[in-house]
């Protein structure tokens, strides 16, 4: 199996600031990978697919990045709808898998 | 518009067999995958499975292979998730998600959710 491992797990930020994610893929996985957003109590929802093709309809401060076994999501400037929980999933070959998840918390 | 709609919540026993549902609406259901997603209570999100409504083809992960069993219904829109006898450890949410893919695959709709609840 693929394992992905983000990094950080948590993190503080504040309004305004630039926030980065990481995901590694334990091999290989081209661009197959998603982003997803999840805030507490509601389904998760879809942000960046492709690594860096953003979903319609999600604001443009949201970006991702990479290829092969990193990949960044970027927030350039966070808003306050913006914390939560985000996970990255590879698609690359089954089983398909997620991140353990980084959760994103108001300094 | 595209839905998808999930059964509600459940309480059961160990031991209790349960079929949760997942309905879509707004878009061709045979066509598209539909994906099971478990994430147990203030834990990730699991892949557990995907189902093509159009021929049942499926595929399961091999952490939830054998312990569950997907299914759909092309006919009524209907995906299902299923267990024989449940266990106090299959208490979780679980999801169901429309994986789309024109070239890339991802899960573009998800459904509400339906809580699972297992205890003696």
């Amino acid at each position: 199996d693929i394992q992905l491992t983000q990094s950080p797990s948590f993190l503080s930020a504040s309004v305004g600031d630039r926030v980065t994610i990481t995901c590694r893929a334990s091999q290989g996985i081209s661009n197959y990978l998603a982003w997803y957003q999840q805030k507490p109590g509601k389904a998760p929802k879809l942000l960046i697919y492709a690594a860096s093709t953003l979903q319609g309809g999600v604001p443009s401060r949201f970006s991702g990045s990479g290829s092969g076994t990193e990949f960044i999501l970027t927030i350039s400037s966070l808003q306050p709808e913006d914390f939560a929980t985000y996970y990255c999933q590879q698609l690359n070959s089954y089983p398909w898998t997620f991140g353990q998840g980084t959760k994103v918390e108001i300094q | 518009e595209v839905q998808l709609v999930q059964s509600g919540a459940e309480v059961k026993k160990p031991g209790e067999s349960l079929t949760i549902s997942c309905q879509g609406s707004g878009y061709s259901f045979p066509n598209y995958w539909i994906a099971w997603v478990r994430q147990m209570s203030g834990k990730g999100l699991e892949w557990m499975g995907s189902i093509y409504p159009g021929d049942s083809d499926t595929k399961y992960s091999p952490s939830f292979q054998g312990q569950v069993t997907i299914s759909a219904d092309k006919s009524l829109n209907t995906a299902y998730l299923q267990w024989t006898s449940l266990k106090a450890s299959d208490t979780a949410m679980y999801y169901c998600a429309r994986a789309y893919s024109a070239k890339y695959l991802r899960f573009d709709y998800w459904g509400q959710g339906t809580l699972v609840s297992v205890s003696s």
